[in-house]
């Protein structure tokens, strides 16, 4: 059963406290992204990689990090340098070789105690 | 240059109504337009996409419009379901994949 997983689904976080959120997919796409939402705002990119061992800063990436060592794996840490974490975060993959369309994980739903 | 202006914000129309999403953009370098579906506490799911050289495409009651020329397109969805209630995005991207979104338009079909 191909897809996007994101864990976990909720997450809590005291203030100061860095948080990581997993995201892994199976579809052997190379390039990862991962967008925060928040009400009335649309998707905002964060960070993406379209290979293993690299990856790009989007419009928000200031308290943010990511890493990808693995093709299926792109975590995001959001650190206690985000000034406001509490937010929707979405992770997409795509195949950027047939230009095919980004395809979305579940979510995880992070807020900050 | 890079932003994508979607509206309404909220749209409500009655079971078997039309219902018209608009987005426009401004860079000329874009040449995929997508749009996504959105359930509330769910990902996104692509509903249709279009590129340039189309002026329409129709995948059921879904049916994308593109105006080149005034860079707008358009999503309408033709006998409104209940079901279809969801918010819905537009959104662009050139080669490099990357998308730019509307801010979301939410759509309530009333029965």
């Amino acid at each position: 059963d191909g897809g996007i997983t994101q864990s976990p689904k909720y997450l809590f976080r005291k203030e100061g406290q860095n948080v990581t959120l997993s995201c892994e997919q199976n579809l052997n796409h190379d390039a990862m992204y991962w967008y925060r939402q928040d009400p009335g705002q649309g998707l905002r990119l964060i960070y993406y990689s379209q290979i293993v061992n690299d990856f790009q800063k989007g419009d928000i990436a200031e308290g943010y990090s990511v890493s990808r060592e693995k093709k299926e794996s792109f975590p995001l840490t959001v650190t206690s340098a985000q000034k406001n974490p509490t937010a929707f975060y979405l992770c997409a993959s795509r195949d950027s070789t047939a230009r095919k369309e980004q395809f979305f994980g579940p979510g995880t739903r992070l807020t900050v105690l | 240059q890079q932003q994508v202006k979607q509206s309404p914000q909220s749209l409500i129309v009655q079971k078997g109504g039309i219902s018209i999403i608009n987005c426009a953009y401004e860079n000329t370098a874009f040449d995929y337009f997508p749009w996504y579906q959105q359930f509330p506490g769910k990902g996104p799911a692509l509903l249709i996409a279009i590129r340039p050289d189309v002026s329409e495409k129709k995948e059921g009651r879904f049916t994308i419009s593109f105006n080149k020329s005034a860079k707008q397109f358009s999503l309408h969805i033709m006998d409104s379901q209940p079901g279809d209630s969801a918010t819905y995005f537009c959104a662009a991207s050139e080669n490099t994949g990357k998308l730019i979104f509307g801010q979301g338009t939410t759509l309530q079909v009333k029965p």
